[in-house]
């Protein structure tokens, strides 16, 4: 069965500490992968995405994320967090059709 | 702004008292969600609409319904709910693959 991996459950950083976290996906196919952030209170967001072309994406508040096809990974990172960046980070995977894969997120927590 | 929405936020129920979450779209988009979030879990997808195809998971329990009278608005009705059930409960929409979320009901079974 398709699946997510998110290797770290709770991070916890200091403000100017870069960030990196981890996903991983079981599929040997075509997928377009997604990052996903729940800030406190709010509700899912989409963080950055990626179909096709430059394996390299970018997203909001200065994240970006690779997609390495040979290790089935798409992680995130970010060169410096900042206090704001505190939410939950969700990794997801679609492989064709309406369904969508989540990994159980990771939490990040910035001190400031 | 264009969105989608949940009400209640919060729903208190019964061990085995029906209960109805509704979500609500402006966006216009033909594909509807409903996910099931228990706490440090990942999103567990119910069921979907493609307009008004509708699409359960195989591991959907009976006990979970849906509705969606039309593109606007989407219903979940949760027969008779247990301990289990208690969870947010997601309602997104989808274009092009990238899925929009309302901010969830949080339902409470006492």
């Amino acid at each position: 069965a398709q699946s997510v991996s998110q290797h770290n459950h709770h991070v916890i950083l200091s403000e100017a500490a870069s960030l990196e976290l981890g996903c991983n996906y079981s599929y040997g196919g075509t997928v377009n992968l997604f990052w996903y952030v729940q800030y406190p209170g709010q509700h899912l967001q989409l963080l950055l995405k990626y179909f096709s072309g430059d394996p390299l994406v970018k997203g909001i508040k200065g994240f970006e994320a690779e997609f390495i096809k040979s290790k089935f990974s798409f992680n995130l990172r970010k060169p410096s967090v900042q206090w704001s960046d505190t939410a939950e980070y969700f990794c997801a995977v679609n492989t064709g059709g309406f369904k969508t894969i989540f990994g159980a997120g990771t939490r990040l927590f910035v001190k400031a | 702004d264009a969105m989608v929405i949940q009400n209640p936020r919060y729903q208190v129920t019964q061990f085995g008292k029906p209960v109805t979450l509704s979500c609500s779209q402006t966006l216009n988009h033909n594909v509807m969600y409903w996910y099931q979030q228990k706490s440090s879990q990942a999103p567990k997808l119910l069921f979907h609409y493609y307009d008004k195809d509708f699409n359960n998971e195989a591991d959907t329990p009976d006990n979970f319904q849906s509705r969606r009278p039309n593109t606007s608005f989407c219903f979940l009705d949760i027969r008779s709910p247990g301990l289990g059930d208690a969870a947010m409960y997601l309602c997104a929409t989808s274009r092009d693959g990238t899925q929009y979320f309302g901010p969830g009901t949080r339902l409470t079974v006492l």
